[in-house]
C-alpha cells in the first residue's frame, strides 16, 4: 500500500487479556518505530527496529510489552496481561533511512486505539 | 535531539495567519529544524524542514533567524482543518523522533 497500515484500528481488551497489534510499514523502509500516545500527550517512543534487528527498546514500559519484526517488514507489538494504564493509542511509523537528517521523514499509521476495561 | 520549547496552545480564527515559535537555544551546527502536524485520530505527519533562512512549501513556511536559536512555523490563512497539534523537533543523525507535547492549535469559525 501507499502508507503505513495498522490493525486493528480499535481494540477493547479485558484486563489481563493479551493483545497483538500489527503494523505494515511502507515497503522497503529500513526503520520501524512504535509509539504510545496517551490522551492529550505527544507520542512516547517505545521501540525501534532497523530491518529485523531491534536496536532500541528503551521505551517499553514493562516486560509485558514485546515487539518483533522477524522478516524486516511487518511488525507486531504484543502486550501481555493488559492493565488499564495500557489504554492508549499505539502508533507505528516507518522511515526509509536508518537515521533522520535532511529530507528524511517518518511516515505514521493511523494508530490502534486500545481500551482496557 | 536538542531541547525545544513551544507554546502549549494557540487559538485563531479562519482566514488569519498563525505563527508558532519554537525556541531551541542549544541547537548544534549540523541540526535541522523539522515540524510535524498531527490531526485528531491520526498519526503525526511531516510538514516542513529547514536549516536556515526561509523555507516554503504548499502547507507552510518556516522562518529561521541567523542565530538559529528559534524558528517560526507560519500557516497562512488558516481554515478549520488546520486545527491540529504541531510539534517542533531539532536535530540530525538521530535514530528516533522524540516528541514533546507540541502546540495545540484551535481554529474557530
Amino acid at each position: 500500500g501507499a502508507g503505513v497500515s495498522q490493525s486493528p484500528r480499535y481494540k477493547v481488551a479485558k484486563r489481563g487479556q493479551d493483545v497483538a497489534l500489527r503494523c505494515d510499514p511502507i515497503s522497503g523502509h529500513v526503520s520501524l518505530f512504535w509509539y504510545q500516545q496517551a490522551l492529550g500527550q505527544g507520542p512516547e517512543f517505545l521501540t525501534y527496529f532497523q530491518n529485523e534487528a531491534q536496536l532500541d527498546k528503551s521505551g517499553l514500559p514493562s516486560d509485558r510489552f514485546f515487539a518483533e519484526r522477524p522478516e524486516g517488514s511487518v511488525s507486531t507489538l504484543k502486550i501481555q496481561r493488559t492493565q488499564q494504564e495500557d489504554s492508549a493509542v499505539y502508533l507505528c511509523a516507518s522511515s526509509r533511512e536508518p537515521r533522520f537528517g535532511m529530507n528524511t521523514e517518518a511516515f505514521f499509521g493511523q494508530g490502534t486505539r486500545l481500551t482496557v476495561v | 535531539l536538542a531541547k525545544t520549547t513551544q507554546p502549549i496552545s494557540m487559538d485563531s480564527y479562519e482566514g488569519q495567519e498563525v505563527n508558532i515559535t519554537c525556541s531551541h537555544n542549544n541547537i548544534a551546527t549540523n541540526d535541522y529544524i523539522t515540524w510535524y502536524q498531527q490531526f485528531p485520530s491520526q498519526g503525526p505527519r511531516f510538514i516542513i524542514q529547514g536549516y536556515k533562512t526561509k523555507v516554503t512549501n504548499e502547507v507552510a513556511s518556516l522562518f529561521i533567524p541567523a542565530d538559529r536559536k528559534s524558528s517560526t512555523l507560519s500557516l497562512p490563512r488558516v481554515s478549520l482543518s488546520d486545527t491540529a497539534v504541531y510539534y517542533c523537533l531539532v536535530g540530525t543523525g538521530f535514530q528516533k523522533l522524540v516528541f514533546g507535547t507540541g502546540t495545540r492549535l484551535l481554529v474557530s469559525p
